[in-house]
């Protein structure tokens, strides 16, 4: 079975600073790694994924994660944040694709203007 | 926008009530997926359906079941609700073609938020 650990629930950051959100996960099997962005009252949408590859993944929005297998981590970076940012992050795991997605807790982003 | 919808957007009912839920897949997509997004509970996979079949069972209650119909729309029954049953219900879906090939991501629909009294 896949886990995912997100240790932040909630990272507040100024606007235009650069941000960080940390995702582990635990899997005894090659795994699929995403993440997903909640905006308020809406449903969830797709930042980027890694299949296999290049480590270093670029979404949208100006977001990239980088796949570390040793530390089993896909954290989460932006250079520079906007209000527009605000909203809640997920990390999510699938053993492959056409399979269920097992999410971390989210963290819930807040950036101060 | 997905291309993923679900109705009701709202639904607001008494325990011991039960509901449909409703939702149509991206166009051309086989696969569909359930999941329940709770405060207590986070985003927990509840089940997927795959060409109208059951593919995967997560952890959904036998209050709950849920079909996909031949147009490859799903519906999600939730029979004598609980107060802790209040939640969005996520429908996703994802493409894997008839013909082989499988793709990885899955869109999600805007969600149904269900609210017992």
């Amino acid at each position: 079975a896949q886990s995912v650990t997100q240790l932040d629930s909630q990272v507040p950051v100024f606007e235009e600073a650069p941000v960080e959100l940390r995702c582990n996960y635990s899997s005894s099997v090659s795994v699929y790694l995403f993440w997903y962005v909640q905006y308020p009252n809406q449903g969830l949408q797709l930042l980027l994924k890694y299949l296999s590859g290049s480590t270093l993944v670029k979404g949208i929005n100006g977001f990239e994660a980088e796949f570390n297998k040793s530390q089993t981590s896909f954290h989460l970076r932006k250079p520079s944040v906007h209000i527009s940012d605000t909203a809640e992050y997920f990390c999510a795991v699938s053993r492959s694709g056409n399979e269920k997605l097992t999410f971390g807790t989210g963290t819930r982003l807040t950036i101060i203007p | 926008d997905s291309g993923v919808t679900q109705t009701p957007k709202h639904l607001i009912t008494a325990t011991g009530q039960r509901v449909t839920l409703r939702c149509s897949p991206r166009s051309g997509d086989l696969s569909v997926y359930w999941y329940q997004q709770s405060l207590d509970q986070g985003l927990q996979f509840l089940i997927q359906y795959y060409n109208g079949e059951e593919r995967a069972k997560g952890n959904i209650l036998e209050r709950f079941s849920a079909q996909q119909f031949p147009d490859l729309h799903s519906e999600l029954n939730l029979s004598s609700l609980e107060l802790g049953d209040s939640a969005l219900y996520f429908c996703a879906s994802s493409v894997a073609s008839r013909r082989g090939g499988i793709t990885d991501t899955q869109y999600f629909g805007p969600g149904t938020r269900l609210t017992v009294l």
